[in-house]
């Protein structure tokens, strides 16, 4: 069975601080590795796809990496606009469907 | 544009009512379409999937049902709601990517 496990499950950053927010996976035959942004009362919002070890993406403060293990968030300088529920997905080869962690509630105070 | 369409956006329904929540796509075809559930501090729970016209596969035992009666609709329904139906449904679909609509805040009294 896939397992996705994201931490930490809070962070709260002053503006500016960078930081990573790590998930951790397990699946037979990973297909891709989806990150989404989530505000309070939204569906998730995606962000990124990452499909193989060793690739990486970026998105304005955002970056995204990808190991055999797990992947990194990483947030550089962040503001308070960033202020979200961060989810991480994986899609696996053998099902028609992806899990998801349960996400880490970032908090950017001014 | 590729979009994902979810109503409505909240809702309060009695014990005992029916369900049914609609979940339409734009801009593509033939997508995998998917119905999730998630409870307040909690994460994405699956409840169906569907890979075309009338195929559904469910997660879990439950009060709900699916169906997708057309290419681009999928629809969640219950022919009597509990007070555990009650969270923060959402549609999925394999649209740009792994694309959400904006949810239906359903709350049972």
């Amino acid at each position: 069975e896939d397992q996705v496990t994201q931490s930490p499950e809070a962070l709260r950053l002053q503006e500016g601080e960078s930081s990573s927010l790590n998930c951790s996976y397990t699946v037979s035959g990973l297909r891709g590795l989806f990150w989404y942004r989530q505000d309070p009362g939204k569906g998730p919002e995606f962000l990124f796809t990452l499909y193989s070890a060793g690739e990486e993406k970026e998105k304005e403060r955002l970056k995204a990496t990808l190991t055999k293990k797990e992947s990194f968030l990483h947030i550089t300088a962040p503001k308070p606009e960033d202020s979200a529920t961060y989810l991480c997905a994986v899609h696996s080869g053998g099902y028609q469907k992806v899990t998801f962690g349960t996400g880490t509630k970032l908090q950017v105070i001014p | 544009s590729q979009t994902i369409h979810q109503w409505p956006a909240t809702l309060v329904q009695p014990v005992g009512s029916p369900l049914s929540l609609e979940c339409t796509v734009e801009g593509t075809s033939n997508p995998n379409l998917y119905w999730y559930r998630q409870a307040a501090g909690r994460g994405l729970q699956l409840l169906f999937y569907s890979v075309g016209i009338g195929q559904i596969s469910s997660e879990v035992p439950q009060n709900l049902s699916a169906s997708r009666p057309q290419d681009r609709q999928f629809i969640l329904s219950s022919k009597k709601l509990l007070l555990s139906d009650s969270g923060f449904y959402l549609c999925a679909g394999t649209v740009n990517g792994y694309t959400f609509g904006s949810g239906t805040r359903l709350t049972v009294v």
